[in-house]
């Protein structure tokens, strides 16, 4: 059956430290797959889209990987800040398809 | 500034009761959507619309109906055979619904059963 889970419910780490969430998705062959924000009460909001020739994207503090082989895409954030903290959510779009959500990842980043 | 704007926020259902969620894009977007929420799922796709005049069932459009008469709106019936309504309702829209066009979402409405 088709999957798509997102490592942990919820992920802490330090200020300043990388923290590191990941999405892998089974009998999927996704053409893009994009990352977003969500905070509590809101609608999500974009923030990346990496396509399936590409190894990584990078914006600001924010990194994305994409391996078609292991079939997993790693949603990094350098230098992190409180003020990252929020619910992060992978998407992907197969051919034929819409998008499918991941559950999300809470992220807490502590002062 | 342009965005989508649901409404209302929350909104309350009595038993056997049709209500209507409101999604309205001043985007100039030709594709619409509409999800479900549930704590720890993913987001689920109810319906979308890529024309006006034009939308299709999504995974779980069962007790769910839609109109797409205008571009810029999309409103979402929950009718009473829906019996397990209680959940954060999402709207979003792209430009033409393509893979490589991120989706703007709303501030969702947040349904109960009284």
């Amino acid at each position: 059956s088709q999957k798509i889970e997102q490592n942990s419910e919820a992920l802490n780490i330090q200020e300043g430290k990388t923290a590191t969430l990941t999405c892998n998705y089974t009998n999927y062959s996704p053409a893009y797959l994009q990352w977003y924000r969500q905070d509590p009460g809101r609608g999500p909001v974009f923030l990346l889209l990496i396509r399936e020739n590409e190894k990584e994207k990078r914006k600001e503090r924010l990194k994305v990987t994409f391996d078609t082989t292991l079939k997993q895409s790693l949603f990094h954030i350098t230098a992190s800040q409180p003020a990252d903290s929020a619910t992060y959510l992978c998407a992907l779009w197969d051919y034929g398809q819409n998008f499918v959500f991941g559950p999300g990842t809470r992220l807490s980043v502590l002062p | 500034d342009g965005g989508i704007t649901q409404s209302p926020k929350y909104l309350f259902r009595k038993e056997g009761q049709n209500v209507t969620l409101s999604c309205e894009q001043n985007l100039n977007h030709d594709a619409m959507y509409w999800y479900r929420q549930d704590p720890g799922q993913g987001l689920r796709l109810i319906y979308y619309s890529q024309i006006v005049n034009d939308f299709q069932k999504g995974d779980i459009a069962e007790g769910y109906s839609v109109s797409r008469e205008k571009k810029e709106s999309f409103p979402l019936t929950v009718t009473s055979a829906q019996k397990n309504p209680t959940a954060f309702y999402l709207c979003a829209s792209s430009p033409q619904g393509a893979g490589n066009q991120p989706q703007h979402f709303g501030d969702g409405t947040r349904l109960s059963i009284l």
